[in-house]
């Protein structure tokens, strides 16, 4: 069983729509979970990042974590065409190091 | 503007030649990492470095090899030795907050390299 699950997609949806993006992770201890964006050819943006259990909202973004059901999700309200990317799941034990285990991404177009 | 800088972005090389990618970055960061971008498989770690002169291996670490000479530079060559180099490679950094990592990692733009 890999370490983080998260659906590749593709997804598309049409403009104004809600967006959910979601991993599931296996490992309990983990405790610091993150959301990156990518563009197409640029590298990955830290895009929501949350410690332990519960929601974090930033504008049109809200990230929330289960760690009683180990699920990870990123939520998009009124998606944009600039809103394409790749978004990818990430967590890590945090602490000493910052090894980073990521999900495989799911590709997400915005139409417009 | 402080970020990190990859070179080149682009690279042609032939089977059985060693390759070296660089990074630099200007953020003041003590820890900088490679990772490898295939499809459908996510961001692997190739080696991560946490001081100057110290570098640790990451999950895919056979048929590369780093140095930390400065803190600013953590440059990758990929060897012969790499079975199946062609990939985007992402070079990264993060700083170590009071109470430790915390997750942030900070991405040069990449340099994909195709192996003929």
């Amino acid at each position: 069983q890999k370490e983080v699950e998260q659906d590749p997609g593709p997804l598309s949806v049409p403009e104004g729509a809600i967006v959910s993006l979601n991993c599931t992770y296996s490992n309990s201890a983990f405790q610091y979970f993150m959301w990156y964006r990518q563009y197409s050819r640029k590298g990955p943006e830290l895009l929501m990042y949350t410690y332990s259990s519960g929601n974090k909202e930033d504008g049109r973004f809200t990230a929330q974590v289960d760690k009683s059901s180990k699920y990870i999700s990123l939520f998009i309200r009124d998606s944009q065409p600039s809103d394409s990317a790749t978004y990818l799941c990430a967590i890590t034990l945090g602490g000493a190091t910052n090894k980073l285990i990521f999900g495989t991404g799911t590709l997400l177009a915005v139409q417009p | 503007d402080g970020g990190i800088t990859q070179s080149p972005k682009y690279l042609f090389r032939k089977e059985g030649q060693n390759v070296t990618l660089s990074c630099e970055q200007n953020l003041n960061h003590d820890a900088m990492y490679w990772y490898r971008q295939d499809p459908g498989q996510g961001l692997r770690l190739i080696y991560y470095s946490q001081i100057v002169n110290d570098f640790q291996k990451g999950d895919i670490a056979e048929g590369y090899s780093v140095s930390r000479e400065k803190k600013e530079s953590f440059p990758l060559t990929v060897t012969s030795a790499q079975k199946n180099p062609t990939a985007f490679y992402l070079c990264a950094s993060s700083i170590r907050g009071t109470g430790g990592y915390t997750g942030e990692l900070f991405f040069g733009e990449g340099s994909r390299l195709t192996v003929l």
